[in-house]
């Protein structure tokens, strides 16, 4: 059965500090991976990554994707309050044209001041 | 771009009624589009997904005479949800790709349903 681990499932840091939020899957003929924040409201889309080792950048993230290890990481270096929220790893499988993602449970970042 | 719309925002009605939830993709064609419902604290878990000018494709689980969608052009989805009962208050998003497979899915805002 395809599945999308992520871990920590919580994590809380001051702000300055540096986070790295792991995702791990087992997904029949992977196609992407996706990450995505969600605060109080619906995600909102941070990285799509498809190839192994080629570091996607976003401000203060970043993520970068390893399909020998099949994982992935995002890290964000300088957190800020703004940062707590919800960040969401989803997979997508080739699957003809079927496009559904296979979600993870999401890790809860706080960020103290 | 890529900014989907859903509305209501927030929806509160009573036991029984129906209520129609609509998503727009604002400056592209969705070719897919997916509706999502999460509960507090859960993730998100996938109830259907639709593609335009065909009967959507259901969750295993998903009752698709409660929970009917149309996706009648390539910018509109609905979701009606038909006699509601307190135990369907949740959140419910919908996505919507554009493109082939391998396109990245944008999320709507969200629509939050309380039933009385």
């Amino acid at each position: 059965e395809d599945k999308v681990v992520q871990s920590p499932l919580s994590l809380v840091v001051h702000e300055g500090d540096t986070v790295t939020l792991n995702c791990s899957y087992e997904v029949t003929n992977f196609r992407s991976l996706l990450w995505y924040k969600q605060e109080k409201k619906a995600p909102t889309f941070l990285f799509m990554l498809t190839s192994s080792g080629i570091e996607k950048k976003s401000g203060r993230l970043s993520s970068i994707l390893d399909k020998k290890e099949l994982s992935s990481i995002l890290n964000i270096t300088a957190t800020q309050t703004g940062d707590s929220a919800i960040y969401l790893c989803a997979v997508e499988p080739y699957a003809g044209n079927n496009r559904k993602l296979i979600w993870g449970l999401g890790t809860s970042l706080g960020v103290n001041p | 771009g890529a900014v989907v719309s859903q509305h209501p925002s927030r929806v509160i009605c009573k036991s029984g009624t129906s209520v129609k939830i609509e998503c727009r993709s604002l400056d592209f064609q969705a070719t897919t589009m997916f509706w999502y419902r999460q509960f507090p604290k859960q993730s998100l878990m996938l109830m259907a997904t639709s593609n335009e000018g065909s009967k959507a494709t259901y969750e295993q689980g998903v009752e698709k005479d409660k929970f009917l969608i149309n996706h009648a052009s390539l910018t509109l989805s609905t979701l009606t949800v038909t006699s509601a009962h307190p135990e369907d208050s949740s959140f419910y998003i919908c996505s919507a790709a554009r493109g082939p497979p391998g396109e990245t899915q944008y999320f709507g805002p969200g629509t939050r349903l309380l039933v009385l």
